[in-house]
């Protein structure tokens, strides 16, 4: 089983600043299969980006994804008010499915 | 626009089974096949397996293989959870949502949501 460990565990940002969030895996990701997820209280998660770097229907273009193999990022460019949240990486390129434990994004 | 539309909460006793529904519209079912990812109260995401709704073929986490089964009905577009022998730690938010695959493996996020379903085990 992949195990995916996200840092840091809370990120508080003022809005307009750039966001990093980090994900590495305990073994390669086949096929770079990395994808990001934001969820906030009382709602399902969204997708945000697949294959590590493809942003989904809609995401807003200063949400970016990078890395290959064991390493992986989420960059937020420009924090707005709404992206606060819980934003959990996930593994699909083998079985099981894995989810990353989450980094907490606080809006200052 | 695709949606995903779950069954309501359930309340339900240690060592009793439950089922939860999940209705797709909005797109082809059995084009797309269907993961369920649960979370326990204030915890992280757990996935728990897919079915592809096209050939009926399933895939589990083996945290719960044994006490889950995924089906599909697809002359009503929905997909199907049960989970027996339920536990405490069995208590969560329990989300239906939608994938890609090709060949037997899912080669994309997932896409689009259920609300989720509350399953509660308790004496």
């Amino acid at each position: 089983e992949i195990v995916l460990t996200q840092s840091p565990g809370t990120l508080s940002l003022s809005p307009g600043e750039r966001g990093t969030l980090s994900c590495r895996a305990s073994q390669s990701v086949d096929f770079n299969y990395l994808a990001w997820y934001q969820q906030k209280p009382g709602q399902a998660p969204r997708l945000l980006i697949s294959g590590a770097s493809s942003r989904a229907t809609g995401i807003p273009d200063r949400f970016s994804g990078s890395g290959s193999g064991t390493d992986f990022t989420l960059t937020i460019s420009r924090l707005e008010a709404e992206d606060f949240g819980v934003y959990y990486c996930q593994q699909y390129g083998s079985s099981p499915l894995t989810f990353g434990g989450g980094t907490k994004v606080e809006i200052k | 626009q695709a949606q995903l539309v779950q069954s309501g909460a359930e309340v339900t006793k240690p060592g009793a089974s439950v089922k939860v529904s999940c209705k797709a519209s909005g797109y082809m079912f059995s084009i797309y096949g269907i993961t369920w990812v649960r979370q326990a109260p204030g915890q992280g995401l757990e996935w728990m397996g897919w079915i592809n709704t096209y050939n009926g073929n399933t895939n589990y986490a083996q945290k719960v293989q044994g006490r889950v089964t995924l089906t599909t009905d697809t002359s009503t577009s929905t997909a199907y959870m049960e989970l027996r022998g339920l536990r405490s730690d069995d208590t969560a938010l329990y989300y239906c949502a939608r994938v890609t695959s090709e060949k037997g493996r899912i080669y994309n996020g997932f896409d689009v949501w259920g609300q989720g379903t509350t399953v509660t085990v308790s004496s």
